[in-house]
């Protein structure tokens, strides 16, 4: 099993449409948790650290599930500069490897 | 806004040859790590660095590779003898501090091994 999985892609959405990525992870003693954009050929831009409250941040919102290792981004009213690579990222308690997931591939359309 | 630069943003290298790839990290941040992303790949894990010395490293990162703060502002990835596998984005990201605390990220170095 991967360390991080996530929903392969590509999503193709129109502009305004809600859209959910979820992601799991293998280790329960994983700890931190974010979600990532990335844009072709660009560095990884933070979107928004993940906490098990859950959190929104505009559009955004982050939910986690430690019970079931479990992980998702809501974003909603889509606008096509969200078009992008959404990334998975998980660090693991006492140490500093950061995990990324494969991505997963946002197309929003006019 | 404070931010992670990188230098070059692109570098063309030989088999064989060493490269040090390079790094400014934002000023107020004490942990710092490199990247890889072979094209079309996920992004992995090399190293993390704090207090001048390694805190981790994958497996990936092996006697070919170091790094370095050779003063107080920059922070180096070295090659030694560089592979065709090598060829990759290489991003450097720094963070306030450990584990739970954002990582930010540098615009990446391109390194093409012919």
């Amino acid at each position: 099993r991967k360390e991080v999985e996530q929903d392969p892609g590509p999503f193709n959405v129109p502009e305004g449409a809600t859209v959910a990525f979820n992601c799991t992870y293998s280790n329960s003693a994983s700890q931190s948790f974010f979600w990532y954009r990335q844009d072709c050929r660009k560095e990884p831009k933070l979107l928004m650290s993940v906490y098990s409250s859950g959190n929104e941040d505009g559009r955004f919102t982050a939910q986690l599930n430690r019970a079931s290792q479990y992980i998702s981004l809501l974003i909603r009213d889509s606008k096509l500069s969200d078009s992008a690579t959404y990334l998975c990222v998980v660090r693991n308690t006492g140490g500093f490897k950061t995990i990324f997931g494969a991505g997963t591939r946002l197309f929003v359309k006019a | 806004e404070p931010e992670v630069t990188q230098t070059p943003s692109h570098q063309v290298t030989q088999m064989g040859q060493e490269v040090i790839l390079r790094c400014v990290p934002i000023s107020n941040h004490l942990y710092f790590y490199w990247y890889r992303q072979i094209l079309g790949q996920k992004v992995e894990f090399l190293v993390s660095f704090y207090n001048n010395e390694i805190s981790e490293k994958s497996e990936i990162f092996d006697d070919q590779f170091s790094v370095e703060r050779p003063d107080g502002s920059n922070f180096t990835l070295k090659i030694r003898s560089t592979k065709l596998e090598d060829s990759a984005m290489y991003f450097c990201a720094s963070s306030e501090g450990p584990r739970f605390l954002e990582q930010y990220f540098g615009p990446g170095t391109r390194l093409t091994v012919t």
